[in-house]
């Protein structure tokens, strides 16, 4: 079945970085979404991506949808304390398919 | 204003006693789904509906089932909890299957005694 990856697993930065996360499939997907869930919620849509080589942003957040079709990155720019969570990418790969999740990055941010 | 609304937010309910988690929406989406998460993973998706179509995962196990009265309600039933169904229950909403982006609740965590 399709997968997708995303790693590592975690990552630490300083507030005011900027981090970029990539996931990566060895599937073609026709749409990218990428969600940020905090502890006790539910996951947050963030970004939606449809076409390959879009590039969406949303506030200090940037994503793209590969040309490949094969991978899709968020751009998280000059990070805050409140930017702390897991992120998940996830997709689809053709009609009628049920949504894809990576495992998730858990992002910390030292004040 | 949420718009993916689940209830109640924790449960408690005792090994092998039925227990009823509750997702409403108003978005009016045709699908919702029913999700699974335990600790340190991805969302696994258990059943969704389209519409009145029910669409059931073929690694869900019999234990859970789901009804979807009306477009905006939709209710995941555990008929007999076991342990290892304490996790946190996601409900999402999505106007198709394909294509299109999920909405999620806030989500319910159920706790076994």
């Amino acid at each position: 079945g399709q997968q997708l990856n995303q790693s590592p697993q975690s990552m630490f930065i300083q507030e005011g970085e900027d981090v970029s996360m990539n996931c990566t499939s060895s599937s073609i997907f026709n749409t990218w979404l990428w969600y940020k869930q905090e502890p006790g919620e539910g996951p947050v849509l963030l970004i939606a991506l449809y076409k390959a080589g879009e590039l969406t942003s949303n506030g200090r957040l940037t994503a793209q949808f590969g040309i490949t079709r094969k991978d899709s990155f968020l751009n998280i720019s000059a990070s805050i304390p409140s930017d702390v969570g897991i992120y998940f990418c996830a997709g689809h790969t053709g009609a009628n398919s049920k949504l894809t999740f990576g495992k998730g990055i858990t992002l910390s941010v030292r004040p | 204003d949420a718009m993916v609304i689940q209830n109640p937010r924790y449960q408690v309910t005792q090994f092998g006693k039925p227990v009823t988690l509750s997702c409403s929406q108003t978005l009016n989406h045709n699908v919702m789904y029913w999700y699974q998460q335990k600790s340190s993973q991805a969302p696994k998706l258990l059943f969704h509906y389209y519409d009145k179509d029910f669409n059931n995962e073929a690694d869900t196990p019999d234990n859970f089932q789901s009804r979807r009265p009306n477009t905006s309600f939709c209710f995941l039933d555990i008929r007999s909890p076991g342990l290892g169904d304490a996790a946190m229950y996601l409900c999402a909403t999505s106007r198709e299957v394909s294509k299109q982006p999920q909405h999620f609740g806030d989500g319910t965590r159920l706790s076994i005694l």
